[in-house]
């Protein structure tokens, strides 16, 4: 069975302060590994995609990616009150799998005035 | 707008019934999916749709089909519906296979609720 893990919080940061996000997975030959933000109600929405080892930022996030240590995590600068959502860890599967990604159970983010 | 789009967002109908859910994507992606959403949130593969190749994911009761009438449509039919199969079911759409990252794009969702 493939796992994804995430704490599933919720984790509670003031305005203006990083937020930051972990996830593991347990299947080493994931290639390609996803952040998603859910509010509530809402559909999942892609904000940042990491393939190779490193840092990958956009904007006020930043993807971190260890595959010695299947570790993926993001981080949110100056955080909001509209960034206040569930943030969805995925990774993805090969073609044996229809390349479905598999998903954490995700985070509640807080983010208090 | 370029999107995934489903029907209908809600859904409410008896045990027993016979229900489908239509999917369009316009992104021009050739790999489709269904996911399910339970209760406590968790997101969960039921289907992917790729080349009129359908994988399905084992736990997924054989009351539930999924039909595709082209790369643009993947509709999710669903028989003799149980209490269990309330959910929020999303259509996701992405650009799958070796020159791909695979980003997925999902629909806004279907709300179904068995009485």
């Amino acid at each position: 069975q493939k796992e994804v893990e995430q704490n599933s919080g919720p984790l509670s940061v003031p305005e203006g302060a990083i937020a930051s996000l972990n996830c593991t997975y347990s299947d080493r030959v994931s290639q390609s590994f996803f952040w998603y933000r859910q509010y509530s109600g809402k559909s999942p929405e892609l904000i940042m995609s990491i393939y190779s080892n490193g840092d990958k930022e956009d904007g006020r996030f930043t993807a971190q990616l260890n595959k010695a240590s299947q570790y993926v995590s993001l981080l949110i600068r100056d955080s909001q009150p509209s960034d206040s959502a569930t943030y969805l860890c995925a990774v993805n599967n090969d073609s044996n799998s229809g390349y479905a990604l598999n998903f954490g159970k995700g985070t509640s983010l807080l983010v208090t005035p | 707008d370029t999107a995934v789009s489903q029907t209908p967002k809600y859904l409410v109908t008896q045990m027993g019934n016979d229900k489908s859910i239509k999917c369009e994507q316009n992104l021009g992606h050739d790999t489709m999916y269904w996911y399910k959403q339970d209760s406590k949130k968790f997101l969960k593969i039921m289907f992917s749709y790729n080349n009129k190749e359908l994988i399905i994911n084992e736990t997924v009761p054989n009351r539930f089909s999924p039909k595709s009438p082209d790369k643009a449509h993947l509709n999710l039919h669903i028989n003799s519906l149980e209490l269990g199969d309330s959910a929020v079911y999303f259509c996701a759409s992405s650009q799958a296979g070796r020159s791909s990252y695979n980003e997925q794009f999902f629909g806004p969702g279907t709300r179904l609720t068995v009485l």
